[in-house]
């Protein structure tokens, strides 16, 4: 489709819970990234891909936060352990060439860390 | 590697008046620019880019954008504002030419764009 997929759209966990988000990127879209939106405004990079590979994971903190994107199946962003501060929304975003052209964006899923 | 800074962190405007709100990168390379707006809840829908060519570019709801190398800025304009116009609106900036692969988008800390009737 013309869209990337994110599910779920809410989640809420327990604190020291695990955490799995999903991203379907648009077909055809050989790049995938995700970001986490904090405090309503600011955007942090987390990782990227190029296909199944990770590209750049300067923004994942490591020892929770894992990501991968498999063939014939969506992305997905896991939070080990969550912490009351991995409370935000996460987007992923995919493009054709890179980035260029301009990423298309999920709707997000709003982490909720109790 | 890049960083961008939205000088206003807030703009309230009445309908029908203009808008200016403005953006400012730094770079070592050269750059693609962007503006994307997020409207309430929902997900960031890309409102313009500039890759290269004319300095000026436009969206369909009225909105432009202007390159300025010098000055590094890419400041978004409208010449008149409505209430559907509310919005958060955030510049980014991501370094590509010559540059193989992924690359990833900078924001902005954003600017609220508020328009009271």
């Amino acid at each position: 489709g013309e869209e990337v997929a994110q599910t779920p759209k809410h989640l809420v966990r327990g604190e020291g819970q695990k955490a799995k988000l999903y991203c379907a990127p648009i077909k055809g879209h050989s790049y995938v990234f995700w970001y986490q939106q904090v405090l309503k405004n600011e955007f942090k990079f987390l990782i990227s891909f190029q296909n199944e590979n990770v590209f750049d994971e300067t923004g994942m903190p490591k020892e929770r936060f894992s990501a991968k994107c498999l063939p014939n199946s969506p992305c997905s962003l896991e939070i080990q352990a969550t912490k009351l501060e991995d409370s935000a929304v996460y987007f992923c975003a995919s493009s054709q060439f890179g980035g260029g052209e301009g990423y298309t964006f999920g709707s997000g899923t709003r982490l909720t860390v109790v | 590697a890049q960083s961008v800074t939205q000088l206003d962190s807030q703009v309230p405007v009445f309908e029908e008046a203009p808008v200016e709100l403005r953006c400012n990168y730094s770079s070592s390379v050269s750059v693609y620019l962007f503006w994307y707006v997020q409207y309430p809840n929902q997900g960031l829908q890309l409102l313009l880019k500039y890759l290269s060519g004319s300095t000026l570019v436009e969206s369909i709801n009225g909105f432009e954008a202007e390159f300025n190398k010098s000055q590094t800025s890419f400041h978004l304009r409208k010449p008149s504002v409505h209430i559907s116009d509310t919005a958060e609106y955030f510049c980014a900036v991501t370094g590509l030419f010559g540059i193989q692969g992924a690359q990833k988008l900078v924001f902005g800390q954003g600017t609220r764009l508020t328009i009271n009737p």
